[in-house]
């Protein structure tokens, strides 16, 4: 079974810092989808970042970058210049290549500081 | 930019009553997904829907549950009789594409309450 696991439940920055929050997944498949969805106070699901396992080059997505090691079975996410918006909470979530079930991880709350 | 959009955002019902959720996926959109979030825990898989039938169900979606697509535009979960732990948040999505890159697109969705 695919798992997908956040080891931080909570995370704080400040403002204008970067932060790296981090996801691991366990899978038997080579061909695979990984992404990170943010929720903020609202609720709503956004996703901000998606990552396609057979390509080597890390995802980037304005001020969203991802670390993907395939081997390591890690994908953490980078937020650089942290905003107040940017506070969430921030769930890793993993898909095979052909499959509907997408799994998350239990999520990291983001705390930014002015 | 187009969304999903469901319907009623809070619900609150009695133990053992039958609840219909209701969304309106993204237009040209042709697959559609429940999740669920229970407070506090992680978002949960419930069913996919393609083509007006269950492409894929998890261990939750058990026979309390049904899905429809009643008309055109309309996806709905029904959750035939309430228990206290149905409590959570209940997330529809949809995408353009089965599998793939794209993610989904979420509802804000309902928070259903029993009581």
């Amino acid at each position: 079974a695919q798992t997908v696991t956040q080891s931080q439940p909570e995370m704080s920055v400040q403002e204008a810092e970067t932060v790296t929050l981090s996801c691991t997944y366990d899978t038997s498949e080579s061909d695979y989808y990984l992404f990170w969805y943010k929720q903020p106070p609202s609720r709503q699901m956004i996703l901000v970042i998606r990552q396609e396992a057979y390509k080597q080059q890390n995802a980037t997505e304005n001020r969203f970058s991802v670390n993907f090691q395939k081997a390591a079975k890690s994908f953490s996410l980078k937020i650089s210049d942290s905003q107040l918006g940017d506070a969430a909470m921030y769930f890793c979530a993993y898909r095979t290549y052909n499959n509907n079930d997408m799994r998350f991880g239990a999520g990291t709350r983001l705390t930014v500081k002015p | 930019e187009p969304e999903v959009t469901q319907t009623p955002s809070h619900q609150v019902t009695q133990m053992g009553q039958e609840v219909i959720l209701r969304c309106v996926p993204i237009s040209n959109h042709l697959y559609f997904y429940w999740y669920r979030q229970i407070l506090g825990q992680k978002v949960e898989f419930l069913v996919s829907f393609y083509n007006n039938e269950i492409s894929e169900k998890s261990e939750i979606f058990d026979d309390q549950f049904s899905v429809e697509r009643p008309d055109g535009s309309n996806f709905t979960l029904k959750i035939r009789s309430t228990k206290l732990e149905d409590s959570a948040m209940y997330f529809c999505a949809s995408s353009e594409g089965s599998g793939g890159i794209n993610g989904y697109t979420f509802g804000s969705g309902t928070r259903l309450t029993v009581v």
